[in-house]
């Protein structure tokens, strides 16, 4: 069975640090990883994607892939209080389909 | 953007009632997925409609207790069928939009008591 596996957290971190959130899988044939975030009552949605081994920068985020350990991490930088939800590390089982960790909460303290 | 909309956003049943929610998208896709959200957990797949096909569920998931339909492309159902405070979750539809973002809807909150 695949697994997706992530500290439930809570993750605090002071406004301005660096959030450091990870994720490791056990399927070694996955090819596509994600990270959604996910507020208190929303639905999750897409904040990064990562197909390659090496870093992925968007923004304040960036994307930490290497299939060789099957492992996935989130940099965020100068976080924010408006950044504190919870982050759901996600890796694609075939078809289209996604499989996804327990999330991480992450709370940054003004 | 492709807009998702869900219905019921939120509802409470009694047990051994079954609840239908309707998911449309208003763009014409493939593939649409039911994920379920139980309190304090991650998302787990239950199904993937295509449309003029049956669905294909995931492990542990049946077509009598989840059915699922599918008549167009941009619209589905997903009934929750003889219910059990079990069955209290948050219940997503999505579709694959773009470069292979999978996108959400708002969710249906059920509740069973």
């Amino acid at each position: 069975q695949k697994e997706v596996e992530q500290n439930s957290g809570p993750l605090s971190v002071p406004e301005g640090a660096i959030a450091s959130l990870n994720c490791t899988y056990s399927d070694r044939v996955s090819q596509s990883f994600f990270w959604y975030r996910q507020y208190s009552g929303k639905s999750p949605e897409l904040i990064m994607s990562i197909y390659s081994n090496g870093d992925k920068e968007d923004g304040r985020f960036t994307a930490q892939l290497n299939k060789a350990s099957q492992y996935v991490s989130l940099l965020i930088r100068d976080s924010q209080p408006s950044d504190s939800a919870t982050y759901l590390c996600a890796v694609e089982g075939g078809y289209s389909t996604l499989t996804f960790g327990k999330g991480t909460m992450l709370l940054v303290s003004p | 953007s492709a807009v998702i909309s869900q219905k019921p956003s939120r509802d409470i049943c009694q047990r051994g009632t079954s609840l239908t929610i309707q998911c449309q998208v208003d763009s014409q896709v493939t593939m649409m997925f039911w994920y379920r959200q139980q309190p304090g957990q991650s998302l787990t797949l239950i199904a993937t409609a295509n449309q003029g096909s049956e669905a294909t569920y995931e492990s542990g998931f049946v077509i009598d207790k989840f059915p699922i339909s599918r008549p167009n492309l941009t619209f589905s159902t997903l009934t929750v069928s003889n219910m059990s405070p079990e069955d209290s979750s948050i219940y997503l539809c999505s579709v694959i939009l773009g470069a292979n973002v999978l996108t959400f809807g708002a969710g249906s909150r059920l509740t069973v008591l």
